[in-house]
């Protein structure tokens, strides 16, 4: 079965610290996207990636960074955190070269910024 | 991507088949129905597509209609633990090119015993 694993389940920082969430797949999947799930807004992609070193904007890119250094890590980052940044984070892997709508989500990641 | 509709929420009862709903009449020839549910405090989860023949898969049935206007996903024998938000998605087959997913509202379905 695919495996994706988040850092952390729940997380509360500051405003204003640079907060780091972490993604891992263990199924050799090219494709990694970062999500935000908020109530009534449904999932908004983040960023994405495609490759390693590769990243594409997705709808919400503003006040966040992605980095993609190994195939099977997707890092999130927040370079100063908001309260406006409180929300649960999804990462999700998907391989390249087949229905990529077949997303694997991992449990996600609830940050509370205060 | 063409625009769903589902009812905001279900009861059922456990043991009975919970029959969801979708509406999606602006469907494209090429577009896939997906489905995806998400139970509280976990990811979404991935349980079943089709394109215009009905589906099934060790968690669900899937039964999309002749014009492909709609489709309903079936959970035969529903228990407790599917208790959760279901989400039901359009989208064209991508092969190739990473692509996001969009999650509208979707169902949130209640078991009870």
């Amino acid at each position: 079965d695919v495996k994706v694993t988040q850092s952390s389940r729940y997380l509360v920082k500051r405003t204003g610290e640079k907060v780091f969430l972490e993604c891992v797949q263990d199924m050799d999947h090219e494709n990694m996207f970062w999500y935000r799930q908020d109530p009534g807004l449904g999932l908004r992609l983040i960023y994405f990636s495609y490759d390693v070193k590769m990243k594409e904007k997705g709808d919400i890119p503003e006040g966040y960074s992605v980095s993609r250094e190994k195939k099977e890590r997707f890092s999130l980052i927040l370079e100063s955190a908001s309260t406006n940044q409180t929300s649960m984070y999804l990462c999700a892997s998907t391989p390249w070269g087949r229905a990529s709508n077949e997303q694997f989500f991992g449990p996600g990641t609830r940050l509370t910024v205060l | 991507d063409a625009k769903t509709t589902q009812p905001t929420s279900m009861d059922c009862a456990e043991g009975r088949a919970a029959n969801l709903p979708c509406n999606h009449s602006t469907i494209s020839g090429n577009e896939y129905v997906y489905w995806y549910r998400q139970i509280h405090s976990q990811g979404p989860q991935y349980i079943i597509h089709g394109l215009k023949n009905n589906e099934t898969n060790e968690m669900a049935s899937l039964i999309i209609t002749e014009d492909r206007k709609s489709s309903t996903l079936i959970l035969p024998h529903a228990t407790l633990r599917d208790t959760a938000v279901y989400y039901c998605i359009v989208r064209g087959k991508n092969t190739g090119t990473a692509s996001k997913l969009t999650f509208g509202t979707g169902t949130r379905l209640q078991v009870t015993l």
